[in-house]
């Protein structure tokens, strides 16, 4: 069954570095998210992305965040100076364009650790 | 504002049968997801309403009432690998808008 694909797994950062998480969506999905979850809390929303470009974002989402989709398949979020605050974990999401209940595949997700 | 409820901590037994219900209050609406949660891991999708009464899944059934804001998931015979986190998710609105979730609630499967 086709999952959606993220790297890495695990990223430890040094406070006010720039990091980059990767996703490689369902390959017929069309639409994109990335969500967040701080340890015991509540998964938030993050940005949405259609057609090459962002279709929704979130508060949380401000200078700091961007997102890009380079090529056909993959999927990424910059973090452009993180701050501690920033350790979560961040779940890529897809959802295919058309089906009836329009259900969201999240990946694996990438345990962000600053430091 | 959006703003969806559950409880945080439910408790069952192997073989039985548990409610976990979710109350929302939300700008629109267009679907109520549940999604499975194992620790550390990522959601997983259950079940998806967006008009009123029971969708059956196997073990699993999803209730919506839009009148009253609720919806409940029902999960039937217990078993220990139930045990996990179970998220209710609220799409306010149609096209590409993300999913609102609720805090999750943790269920804990015991012998």
């Amino acid at each position: 069954e086709p999952e959606v694909t993220q790297t890495p797994s695990h990223q430890v950062t040094q406070m006010g570095q720039e990091v980059i998480l990767r996703c490689v969506p369902i390959s017929n999905h069309l639409y994109f998210y990335w969500y967040r979850q701080i340890l015991g809390q509540k998964v938030e929303f993050l940005v949405s992305f259609y057609n090459n470009e962002i279709s929704e974002k979130s508060e949380i989402f401000d200078d700091q965040f961007s997102v890009e989709r380079p090529d056909g398949s993959n999927f990424t979020l910059k973090i452009r100076s993180t701050k501690l605050e920033d350790s979560a974990m961040y779940f890529c999401a897809s959802r295919e364009q058309g089906r009836s209940y329009n259900e969201q595949f999240f990946g694996p997700g990438t345990r962000l650790t600053v430091l | 504002g959006q703003n969806i409820d559950q409880p945080t901590e439910m408790t069952a037994t192997e073989g039985a049968i548990v409610q976990i219900n979710c109350t929302y209050q939300t700008s629109g609406f267009n679907g109520l997801f549940w999604y499975q949660q194992h620790a550390g891991e990522a959601p997983t999708f259950l079940s998806y309403n967006v008009l009123d009464g029971l969708e059956e899944k196997g073990r699993f059934s999803s209730f919506l009432s839009r009148s009253k804001g609720y919806s409940y998931l029902l999960l039937k015979e217990l078993q220990m690998k139930d045990s996990a986190s179970y998220l209710c998710a609220v799409r306010d609105a149609s096209g590409n808008t993300p999913l609102v979730f609720g805090k999750g609630t943790r269920l804990s499967v015991i012998a």
